[in-house]
């Protein structure tokens, strides 16, 4: 079946540390962004990328950073400098153009231990 | 800046009632109008979806209502069940724009 695949569900993450969640997708899907999800404040933009190579920040860019060396894979490292790690990371793809929903994946929840 | 406003914050409905969501929108350049819906703990699913084109889109108990010149959407869901208890998220266009989300609660 095609999807999206988020690892690992749950990750913690020592003060100083980065980590990296990573997001693969089997739907052939040109785009692929990062969104952090907080209680009661919705889906904010990280970064996406809508072709191999090539990537834009979102919304709360700082401390974080992505690599799209393959169509497949979005991988996401939160960086030491990222104060309130603490949330939960949804993956999403979808074919690049208008009027495609997104497909999203499970969740990773990082927390700060 | 916020471009997809979404209300309410919160809903609760009894079984069998109608939930009503609302969401305005900005950039009359948007052509795409979906809805999502997220369980705890799980990403969200599209629902359903409308272009602007049409006023009315129904799946199921989900129908979606839109008014172009007033620049809103708005989900209905007709015979709310418990099991529609969740969070549901507009978005605009490519979904770059999400609405805040509604978390809705369907009291047996």
């Amino acid at each position: 079946d095609g999807g999206i695949t988020q690892s690992p569900k749950y990750l913690f993450r020592k003060e100083g540390q980065n980590v990296t969640l990573s997001c693969e997708q089997n739907l052939n899907h040109d785009a692929m962004y990062w969104y952090r999800q907080d209680p009661g404040q919705g889906l904010r933009l990280i970064y996406y990328s809508q072709i191999v190579n090539d990537f834009q920040k979102g919304d709360i860019a700082e401390g974080y950073s992505v690599s799209r060396e393959k169509k497949e894979s979005f991988p996401l490292t939160v960086t030491s400098a990222q104060k309130n790690p603490t949330a939960f990371y949804l993956c999403a793809s979808t074919q690049w153009g208008s009027g495609y929903g997104y497909t999203f994946g499970s969740g990773t929840r990082l927390t700060v231990v | 800046q916020q471009q997809v406003k979404q209300s309410p914050q919160s809903l609760i409905v009894q079984k069998g009632g109608i939930s009503i969501i609302n969401c305005a929108y900005e950039n009359t350049a948007f052509d795409y109008f979906p809805w999502y819906q997220q369980f705890p703990g799980k990403g969200p699913a599209l629902l359903i979806a409308i272009r602007p084109d049409v006023s009315e889109k129904k799946e199921g108990r989900f129908t979606i209502s839109f008014n172009k010149s007033a620049k809103q959407f708005s989900l209905h869901i007709m015979d709310s069940q418990p099991g529609d208890s969740a969070t549901y998220f507009c978005a605009a266009s490519k979904a770059l724009n999400f609405g805040k989300g509604t978390s809705l609660l369907v009291t047996p």
